[in-house]
Formats: C-alpha cells, structure tokens, sequence
C-alpha cells in the first residue's frame, strides 16, 4: 500500500533554515510528480511547491527564493529545503502524490500525516 | 488567498443532505478537473472526489461531485457524525500551480 511519512519538522527561529524530508513507499516513486501543502494554525491548506517526475518544479509565489523541493528517485524520498524562514512559514507540512494527464496535474491522491514547522524567536 | 472560494460551513441533521460550493476562473476550474478533499482533525487528507465526479475506490457512494463552467460542487447524503470535517477543492490553475479551495467546515446537527 501507498505510504508517505514525513520527517524533519521542529522549532526552529525567524532566518534559519529546516530540511524536510518525505520517504515514499508502495508504488513507482520515480514516475509520480510530488506535492508539499502546507497547513498553518487555523487556516486552510495552501500548496507549497511540487516536482515532476522528470525534475520540473513550480512553487507558490510566498516560498519562490527561498524554498527548494528536491526528490531522490534512488532513495523513494522527496525533500523540501526551507531557508529564511518567516513565522508565517509555521505550519504542518504535508508531502502528497500527485497524478498529472492531459497536460495538467490533475489531483493529489495520497497523502503523509504530516511535520509541524515552528518558527519563533 | 485561494482563488478558488468556498462557503466557510454548511450543516444539517444527521440522514440529510448538504452540498458545498467551489467557485473559480477560467484559467483554473474553466479548463481543468475538480477534485475534493476531506481533512479531519489531526489526520492526514483524504481524497473524495477526482476529475469531477469520480470516487476512488473506498470511498461510499454518499459523497458525489459535478463541476459546470467555473465551478464544481460535492455532495454529501445520509449525513454521518463522522462526516463532520473541512472539506477543500482543488485544480490547477494554467498560471502554472494548484490550487485549493478557501475550505468549508461541515458541522452535523
């Protein structure tokens, strides 16, 4: 079965960085494009960046510059590099499987239970 | 903030129906699927409905989905107790990311 379990989360202060990481299992990691969202205290998800399978990215505007997804195909791991780091940052992060066709990623159809970012001086 | 928004709740009595609206654009739900979402507290999201109105295996009949123009819409029958969560949509937007929706909370009577 498919599972995704994040890792790296913690607290950490305004300006430094935090490398998330996300081990995937179960199904051909290397063929999926993969998804960070993020969910901060009381607010609705909000997509954060993704990867294609063949090393495309796009990020969502708030995080371009200073986040950087990465994925490790030999590895089954994906990894969300955070640098800068703002409170508004503080959230849990979730790593998604994401489905693409017909020239558009279409949805995410599995998802990690999450990493809480705390960022606080 | 989301393109995409949503009531911020609906509820009704357990057995009866609720119905959550997604409104977008024409460079998102105008020329790409719907999809939704439910995240309950604590847990991880679950995905309910995918290119419009199509269930992944698992999940009951209850939960339908329709999308027209520039907006897609979920149905919820024979409302359970343990169907109270946030539900989200979601699309690509051609701007070049995704998109979910600003969220809804179901709240069972």
């Amino acid at each position: 079965q498919v599972q995704l379990v994040e890792s790296g989360g913690g607290v950490v202060q305004p300006g430094t960085s935090l490398r998330l990481s996300c081990a995937a299992s179960g199904f051909t990691f290397s063929y999926s494009p993969m998804h960070w969202v993020r969910q901060a205290p009381g607010k609705g998800l909000e997509w954060v960046a993704l990867m294609s399978y063949d090393g495309n990215t796009k990020y969502v505007d708030s995080v371009k510059g200073r986040f950087t997804i990465s994925r490790d195909n030999s590895k089954n791991t994906l990894h969300l590099q955070m640098n800068s780091l703002r409170a508004e940052d503080t959230a849990v992060y979730y790593c998604a499987r994401g489905i693409y066709g017909s020239g558009s990623y279409k949805y995410l159809d599995y998802w990690g239970q999450g990493t809480l970012v705390t960022v606080s001086s | 903030q989301s393109v995409l928004t949503q009531p911020p709740s609906v509820s009704a009595a357990p057995g009866q129906k609720v119905t959550i609206s997604c409104s977008g654009s024409s460079s998102n739900l105008g020329s790409n699927y719907v999809s939704w979402y439910q995240h309950l507290p604590g847990a991880a999201p679950k995905l309910l409905i995918y290119e419009n109105n199509k269930r992944p295996s698992g999940i009951p009949d209850r939960f339908s989905g329709s999308k027209s123009g520039t907006s897609g819409s979920l149905g919820i029958t024979g409302l359970q107790t343990g169907d109270e969560a946030d539900y989200y949509c979601g699309t690509w937007d051609n701007s070049g990311f995704y998109a979910f929706g600003t969220g809804t909370k179901v709240t069972v009577l």
